[in-house]
């Protein structure tokens, strides 16, 4: 079946420095999608992308798509604490379905 | 309400009971879905509605799980006869036809003792 792997799957960052977290599929996907979930909380979501290559951006977030679709990343710069928590992609299968990656847990020291 | 409301928020358990989770979708979104997440774990795909519909089932782990959607609206996931194993968040997320994004609910908390 379809596998989505994320890395890292914790990561610690001084407030203030960057952050990246990598999502690779087993196979080719027609999008990705990035969630991120507050300790507690649910997956909310922050962004879909289709295009092979597509890169968008939300302030200081960056997300990418591959140019094969089989891998995406998150680039969050300068991180602040508001950012903590952990951040999933996800896939879509032969229907709507979406799996989700293992995720990448940030945590952010003041 | 404006979002996805579960219910109950928490439900404990005794091993061997059978258990009902309601999903109340946001309303027109005729997409829904039911994943499980163990702590430190992403969201398991368990099934997926179109309408009324079973679209897609094959994440449910076994014949002890069983959701329902009669009405295209809300849905209820069952769990027959549950174990220790059955412990985690039940989240269901709904999202409009044609855009693909999940509006998750808080999910309910399933603890078996």
């Amino acid at each position: 079946g379809q596998q989505v792997m994320q890395i890292p799957q914790y990561q610690h960052v001084q407030e203030g420095e960057d952050f990246t977290t990598y999502c690779n599929s087993s196979t080719t996907l027609s999008n990705i999608q990035w969630y991120k979930q507050r300790p507690g909380g649910h997956p909310v979501f922050l962004i879909q992308l289709v295009k092979s290559g597509e890169v968008k951006k939300q302030k200081r977030l960056t997300f990418q798509f591959g140019e094969a679709k089989k891998n995406s990343s998150l680039h969050i710069t300068a991180t602040q604490t508001t950012d903590v928590g952990t951040y999933f992609c996800a896939g879509p299968a032969t229907g709507n379905q979406f799996y989700f990656g293992t995720g990448t847990s940030l945590t952010v020291i003041p | 309400g404006a979002g996805v409301s579960q219910t109950p928020s928490n439900k404990v358990t005794e091993k061997g009971k059978y258990v009902e989770l309601r999903c109340d979708p946001i309303s027109g979104h005729t997409a829904l879905y039911w994943y499980r997440q163990s702590l430190g774990q992403g969201p398991e795909f368990l099934i997926y509605f179109q309408g009324t519909g079973a679209a897609d089932d094959s994440g449910l782990p076994n014949d002890r799980f069983f959701a329902v959607r009669p009405e295209g609206s809300v849905s209820t996931l069952k769990i027959q006869r549950t174990e220790r194993g059955d412990s985690a968040v039940y989240l269901c997320a709904s999202s409009h036809l044609y855009t693909g994004e999940l509006f998750f609910g808080e999910g309910s908390r399933l603890t078996v003792l």
